[in-house]
């Protein structure tokens, strides 16, 4: 079983609908994070939690909210959809280990809004 | 600010033909240097943490290499099952707990024909 699982995989919605992308991890790592990766962007930080009561913006949250409902549970919502948030989203997670905190990725979910 | 730029952009190569990506970057103290592997439409998959200049780590055809400003992916005898983008992170030696971020470059499409 993998480790980061993303739910769901594929999303097509309309604009303004309100959706849920939903990040589970049976690593045992505090940390989770939600990317959004554009063609020619690069991945760009939207959310990062360091553990269930501890949630920071990243660099891109406008439009974005997330809840941390457990250690191992991090989900993304966006309230009302709009077509620029048409992308590739990722979750991750990670430890420190060897002095590094390594981040290790789901499969993603592609959203597309209409 | 963190800066990390891959070259080239894209690299096509015939099996067997080994070649190098570069990935050159600018940070205020490296904590870690990170390559992953990315397929169309799927998650990064971790591939190498290289902490500090000198060090090397290998994986099956792959090297990776790191000095102080730049490091190397090396493709030993590549086969067309490692076509994929590869994309380059680093992590900077923060005060506040700003030590998770990661900075990614835009990636390398490698394609590698048979």
């Amino acid at each position: 079983d993998a480790d980061v699982t993303q739910t769901p995989r594929n999303r097509i919605t309309k604009t303004g609908k309100r959706i849920m992308l939903e990040c589970s991890q049976t690593k045992g790592h505090d940390r989770m994070y939600w990317y959004r990766q554009d063609p020619g962007l690069g991945l760009q930080l939207i959310y990062y939690s360091f553990d269930v009561k501890d949630i920071n913006k990243g660099e891109i949250s406008d439009g974005y909210s997330v809840s941390r409902q457990a250690q191992a549970k991090f989900s993304l919502s966006l309230e009302s959809a709009i077509p620029n948030q048409t992308a590739l989203y990722f979750c991750a997670t990670s430890g420190t280990s060897g002095g590094a905190d390594t981040q290790y990725f789901g499969p993603g979910t592609r959203l597309t809004v209409l | 600010e963190d800066q990390v730029t891959q070259s080239p952009e894209a690299l096509r190569l015939q099996e067997g033909e080994s070649s190098s990506l570069n990935c050159s970057y600018t940070v205020s103290g490296l904590r870690g240097l990170f390559w992953y592997r990315q397929d169309p439409g799927k998650g990064p998959e971790f591939l190498f943490t290289l902490y500090s200049a000198g060090e090397e780590k290998e994986k099956e055809r792959l090297k990776a290499t790191l000095t102080k400003k730049e490091s190397f992916l090396h493709i030993t005898a590549p086969k067309p099952e490692d076509s994929a983008t590869y994309l380059c992170a680093v992590q900077a030696r923060y005060s506040g707990g700003s030590n998770y971020k990661l900075t990614f470059g835009k990636g390398t499409l490698l394609t590698v024909n048979p």
